[in-house]
């Protein structure tokens, strides 16, 4: 089946450890996104990947890292840096048209104790 | 000011009624307007998706967008419980594909 696919589903994490949040799509789609959500808030982006080896800023990246060597995979590490790391967290992807629909994968829980 | 205004509910109605759901905005560059529908701890789901002004009808659902008023809207007609779930507006402007979430509407249909 087509679709977006993120592991792990929960993750727990120590302060201060770096974890990374793996997100794969077999959609074929050009871009790629994570977005994270705090209870009963809407979604706010972190990184974004229009094309391989190639990404930008989000509105909340401080904290965060990606990678995108690859057309299908567009992993997220959130660093020890980031003070506030708990959340779910959203990885999606589209193709580049403008207008064109995003698609969301079922998400990450991370909690960090 | 956020860019996207929701109201964060809960809006709570009898089964069989309309859901009326709306989102305000301030930027009128947005040209593409999307609802999503998220089930707890779920990912969201595109339900409706709209480009410009004017409205558009699937089934049970019509979206509205006013762009002179910059205002979106969302109608749910003979409402199901399972319809119960997290609604969120989301736009874009005409390139580039960065969504602005509004924050959700919790919607509640009771048996």
């Amino acid at each position: 089946d087509g679709g977006i696919t993120q592991s792990p589903k929960y993750l727990f994490r120590k302060e201060g450890q770096n974890v990374t949040l793996s997100c794969e799509q077999n959609l074929n789609h050009d871009a790629m996104y994570w977005y994270r959500q705090d209870p009963g808030q809407g979604l706010r982006l972190i990184y974004y990947s229009q094309i391989v080896n190639d990404f930008q800023k989000g509105d909340i990246a401080e904290g965060y890292s990606v990678s995108r060597e690859k057309k299908e995979s567009f992993p997220l590490t959130v660093t020890s840096a980031q003070k506030n790391p708990t959340a779910f967290y959203l990885c999606a992807s589209s193709q580049t048209d403008p207008g064109n629909t995003i698609y969301f994968g079922e998400g990450s829980w991370l909690t960090v104790v | 000011q956020k860019e996207v205004e929701q109201d964060p509910g809960p809006l709570s109605v009898p089964e069989g009624a309309i859901v009326s759901l709306n989102c305000t905005y301030s930027n009128s560059a947005f040209q593409y307007f999307m609802w999503y529908r998220q089930y707890s701890r779920k990912g969201p789901e595109l339900l409706m998706y709209t480009y410009s002004s004017g409205n558009k009808e699937d089934g049970r659902f019509t979206a509205q967008v006013d762009k002179s008023s910059k205002y979106i809207s969302l109608f749910i007609r003979d409402s199901q419980p399972s319809d119960s779930a997290t609604y969120l507006c989301a736009m874009a402007k005409a390139a580039g594909n960065k969504l602005t979430f509004g924050g959700g509407t919790r919607v509640l249909v009771k048996p």
